[in-house]
């Protein structure tokens, strides 16, 4: 079972800020958070993922919370393309480690 | 880098076929690969854990003679439907991991195969 809990659904305005969240109030303390996206019909894209402090790439920004029960995926600037379904997933890092996705969320961009 | 190319991209069989999924690490040595299902409106369900050289494991509730999967490659692994039924019709996507060694980017993604049995 996935070990993240993501709201269904969120709207977001292009141009401005998404903010998505993730609760994970079981992670361990070896368990990494991952950030995946999946636009429609398409394999899994790779975003971000971090352990403890927060972290930020060309795509986007990952804030974990001190007790990292908690995360939230920051997409600076939504395009339409950013619309797609965001999976919040923990895992331990290692090659090996299987990836269990949850239901993840769907982000609707609007013009 | 880190490209995975999965094909076909779609396919469409008669029931009672079988069909093969290729899944190929081009520009990296994958030791493991997954092979995931997703039905309509649905995330993806794990299938199986194939490592190169070995048998492959197979999630809970996931039957191995049906879906057989070879990985006996460093680059390549397929999945291969036998006998397909029309409730087989999924989207069928592989992913691929470099191993251990400080490879943190998670695992890199197939396009997915998109199979209707008829």
């Amino acid at each position: 079972d996935a070990k993240t809990t993501q709201p269904p659904s969120m709207d977001c305005a292009e141009g401005r800020a998404a903010n998505l969240p993730c609760n994970h109030s079981t992670i361990s303390g070896n368990e990494y958070v991952y950030w995946y996206r999946q636009i429609h019909s398409q394999g899994p894209q790779y975003i971000i993922h971090g352990l403890k402090n927060n972290e930020t790439n060309e795509m986007a920004s990952l804030i974990i919370t001190e007790d990292r029960k908690s995360s939230t995926l920051i997409l600076p600037h939504a395009t339409l393309r950013d619309t797609a379904v965001y999976y919040c997933i923990v895992r331990l890092q290692g090659g090996s480690e299987k990836l269990v996705f949850g239901k993840g969320m769907k982000l609707t961009v609007n013009p | 880098g880190a490209v995975v190319s999965q094909h076909p991209s779609w396919v469409i069989c008669k029931s009672g076929t079988s069909v093969k999924i290729e899944c190929r690490s081009l520009d990296f040595q994958a030791t493991t690969m997954f092979w995931y299902r997703q039905f309509p409106k649905q995330s993806l369900m794990l299938m199986a854990t194939s490592n190169e050289g070995s048998k492959a494991t197979y999630e809970q509730g996931v039957e191995k003679d049906k879906f057989l999967i070879n990985h006996a490659s460093l680059t390549l692994s397929t999945l291969t439907v036998t006998s397909a039924h029309p409730e087989d019709s999924s989207f069928y996507i592989c992913s691929a991991s470099r191993g251990t060694g400080g490879f943190g980017y998670g695992y890199t993604f197939g396009s997915g195969t998109r199979l209707t049995v008829v």
